[in-house]
């Protein structure tokens, strides 16, 4: 099956500064999706994203395809920004996640 | 308010017993999920269903059991035949398949 490896597995950042999480996949796509799990459990859908760029804030993402992969970037960081950032890609119907990135933001 | 409701939040399994954990939804989504997560893992799925009456099984169906006889909900029986049932296990939903995915809040499930 498909392969999914997030780049880097922990991260710690001070408050205010920026960060580019990555995603990597072994095939070919169909869409992408990048999730927030906060400390909490619950997981957010920050983007749907099978191609190009878009942004919602202080976040954005890229995927570019051709080259299999996709990057997150949040920009001055918050404290609430901190848990962990799971990309999934779906192939042939199916959902594959990443092991994700564990982001801690310091105050 | 829209989105997906799981119950209980917490749930003690014991030994030989079946349990059930609740998924209902608001947003009219025709496909619903179920996933497993280890700590420190992903996500991996055990069932999906995209419309009412069907359902599929995903990577680790093995113990598990659903039924899709409305649309508002997808519940999952752990039978006594998984092993390994400690997890937390998440209810997710979608338009259509595989279009942009909504979760709940989770179920914890732990073994006596």
């Amino acid at each position: 099956g498909i392969q999914v490896e997030q780049s880097p597995p922990d991260l710690i950042l001070q408050e205010g500064a920026n960060s580019t999480l990555r995603c990597n996949f072994s095939d070919s796509v169909n869409n992408l999706q990048w999730f927030h799990q906060n400390p909490w459990g619950q997981l957010i859908n920050l983007f749907y994203i099978p191609s190009g760029t878009k942004q919602n804030g202080r976040l954005s993402a890229t995927t570019v395809a051709t080259e299999r992969y996709s990057l997150l970037y949040i920009s001055s960081s918050q404290t609430t920004d901190s848990g962990v950032y799971f990309c999934a890609v779906e192939s042939n119907y199916k959902l594959t996640f990443g092991k994700g990135t564990l982001l801690t933001v310091n105050p | 308010d829209g989105g997906i409701t799981q119950s209980p939040k917490y749930l003690f399994r014991k030994e030989g017993q079946n349990v059930t954990l609740s998924c209902e939804q608001n947003l009219n989504h025709d496909a619903m999920y179920w996933y497993r997560q280890d700590p420190g893992q992903g996500l991996r799925l055990i069932y999906y269903s995209q419309i009412v009456n069907d359902f599929q099984k995903g990577d680790i169906a093995e113990g598990y059991s659903v039924s899709r006889e409305k649309k508002e909900s997808f519940p999952l029986t752990v039978t006594s035949a998984q092993k390994n049932p400690t997890a937390f296990y998440l209810c997710a939903s979608s338009p259509q398949i595989n279009e942009k995915l909504f979760f709940g809040s989770g179920t914890q499930l732990s073994v006596l």
